[in-house]
C-alpha cells in the first residue's frame, strides 16, 4: 500500500517562500508521478503540477508556472514543492498525491495528509 | 473559474438516486479524455472514488457509477446513505491549458 507523509504546518510572511516535503513508501521503482493539489479555506481543489521522480521531469499548471518548483530525491523517495513570492491567497492546505504511470490525466490515487500553509504578516 | 462546471449543490433522501454533472468542452471531456471523480468529507483529504471507465478503487461500493456523453460526464449514486454526504469533484485534462489535470468546482451533496 502506498503511503505519503507530508511535512508539518507552516506560517510564512508575504513575499517569502515555503517548501513542503512528501515522503513516499510502498511504491515500486516505476515512472509514477507525484501530483500537488491545493485547497484554500472553504474552496475547491486546484491542480498545481506534478513530477515524475525517476526522470525528474515536471509539469505545471499555467497559474503556477514561474512561482512553483517541484523536485524529487529518488534516494529517499521524497518529493518537494516550493512556492515562492507568497501572498495571503496562497493560504491553503497543500496535498501531494500518487499518480500512476503513463496517464494523460494526472489523477490522484493515494493522498498525503495535507500541509497547511498560512501566509500572514 | 474552472473549465469543468459542476452544480454547487445537490440533495436527496436516503435510498434515492442522485446524479452530479460535470460539464466541459471540446478541449477536455469532449476530446475523449478520461474523467475521474473524488469524494471529500470535510476536514479530510479527498479520496479517489471512480476513475477511468467506471473503475473503482478497492472498498468503493458499486453504488457509485459514472457515464460520459459528448462534453459532459456524470456521477450517479444509488441507494443514497447518510455517509455519502460530502463534496464531490470531477477531474480531467484540458488541451488548451498547461499541466496535466484540472478539477471541477465541486458539488456539495446533502442527504436529507
Amino acid at each position: 500500500q502506498v503511503q505519503l507523509v507530508q511535512s508539518g504546518a507552516e506560517v510564512k510572511k508575504p513575499g517569502s517562500s515555503v517548501k513542503v516535503s512528501c515522503k513516499a513508501s510502498g511504491v515500486s521503482f516505476t515512472s509514477y508521478a507525484i501530483t500537488w493539489v491545493r485547497q484554500a479555506p472553504g474552496q475547491g481543489l486546484e491542480w498545481m503540477g506534478g513530477i515524475i521522480p525517476i526522470f525528474g521531469t515536471a509539469n505545471y499548471a499555467q497559474k503556477f508556472q514561474g512561482r512553483v518548483t517541484l523536485t524529487a530525491d529518488k534516494s529517499t523517495s521524497t518529493a518537494y514543492m516550493e512556492l515562492s513570492s507568497l501572498r495571503s491567497d496562497d493560504t491553503a492546505v497543500y496535498y501531494c498525491a500518487y499518480t500512476p504511470p503513463n496517464t494523460i490525466v494526472w489523477y490522484a490515487v493515494y493522498w498525503g495528509q495535507g500541509t497547511l500553509v498560512t501566509v500572514s504578516s | 473559474q474552472s473549465v469543468l462546471t459542476q452544480p454547487p449543490s445537490v440533495s436527496g433522501a436516503p435510498g434515492q438516486r442522485v446524479t452530479i454533472s460535470c460539464t466541459g468542452s471540446s478541449s477536455n471531456i469532449g476530446a475523449g479524455y478520461d474523467v475521474h471523480w473524488y469524494q471529500q468529507v470535510p476536514g479530510t483529504a479527498p479520496k479517489l472514488l471512480v476513475y477511468g471507465n467506471n473503475d473503482r478503487p478497492s472498498g468503493v461500493p458499486d453504488r457509485f457509477s459514472v457515464s460520459k456523453s459528448g462534453t459532459s460526464a456524470s456521477l450517479a449514486i444509488t441507494g443514497l446513505q447518510a455517509e455519502d454526504e460530502a463534496e464531490y469533484y470531477c477531474q480531467s485534462y484540458d488541451s488548451s491549458l498547461s499541466g496535466s489535470g484540472v478539477f471541477g468546482g465541486g458539488t456539495k451533496l446533502t442527504v436529507l
